[in-house]
């Protein structure tokens, strides 16, 4: 089946600083694979997504590259601010039509001013 | 910009009690979805539902949940008999066509069964 493995956190960055977050993936066929964020009291968001092998997806400073040869999706900042303080869930869907979201366990991101 | 809604964000309950935990997905939207987190855990997929039937659900969602589309609106999950295990936040999300690719999801529910 499928399955998503995520960078064991926390992780506790100070402002400014790099981030990677480390995700990779099991898959048969070609999944769509995503980054949802969730905020302190708060539902899931959609930050990016790649739908294809090569793709880069963007939003707000974070990126992350769709890599077929590696099977992975690792989310990336060049200088996070305080406000980017969450938890980062990587995840995958099929091409069944049902679509189903498969998650990895989430990494728990502090940034200190 | 249209999003999904849940009520209530927080339900307390005894166990062996029956909940029904209700959503509203965006409007135009044909595919529905129920997952839970549970404190700590990872986010489980449940149940897939289109076109008024189930199409997906996991090993989870045993004879004690359903899920029903009562009206044009409204999504719902029931639990039949809680047991202290579905203390979980469940998230409803919805998707907009089969060639859609992103499930917009609700802010949760928290249910808590004591």
């Amino acid at each position: 089946g499928n399955s998503v493995t995520q960078m064991e956190g926390p992780v506790t960055l100070s402002e400014e600083a790099f981030l990677t977050i480390n995700c990779t993936y099991t898959a048969t066929g070609y999944p769509s694979l995503f980054w949802y964020v969730q905020y302190p009291g708060e539902g899931l968001q959609l930050l990016l997504k790649a739908t294809k092998a090569d793709d880069k997806g963007s939003n707000k400073g974070f990126e992350a590259t769709y890599r077929k040869e590696t099977t992975s999706f690792h989310l990336e900042k060049g200088s996070v601010q305080v406000s980017d303080s969450a938890v980062y869930f990587c995840a995958l869907s099929d091409q069944g039509s049902a679509r189903q979201l498969t998650f990895g366990s989430g990494t728990q991101l502090t940034v200190l001013p | 910009e249209p999003e999904v809604t849940q009520t209530p964000s927080h339900q307390v309950t005894q166990m062996g009690q029956e909940v029904i935990l209700r959503c509203v997905p965006i409007s135009n939207h044909l595919y529905f979805y129920w997952y839970r987190q549970i404190l700590g855990q990872k986010v489980e997929f449940l149940v897939s539902f289109y076109n008024n039937e189930i199409s997906e659900k996991s090993e989870i969602f045993d004879d004690q949940f359903s899920v029903e589309r009562p009206d044009g609106s409204n999504f719902t999950l029931k639990i039949r008999s809680t047991k202290l295990e579905d203390s979980a936040m469940y998230f409803c999300a919805s998707r907009e066509s089969w060639g859609a690719d992103t499930q917009y999801f609700g802010p949760g529910t928290r249910l808590t069964v004591l």
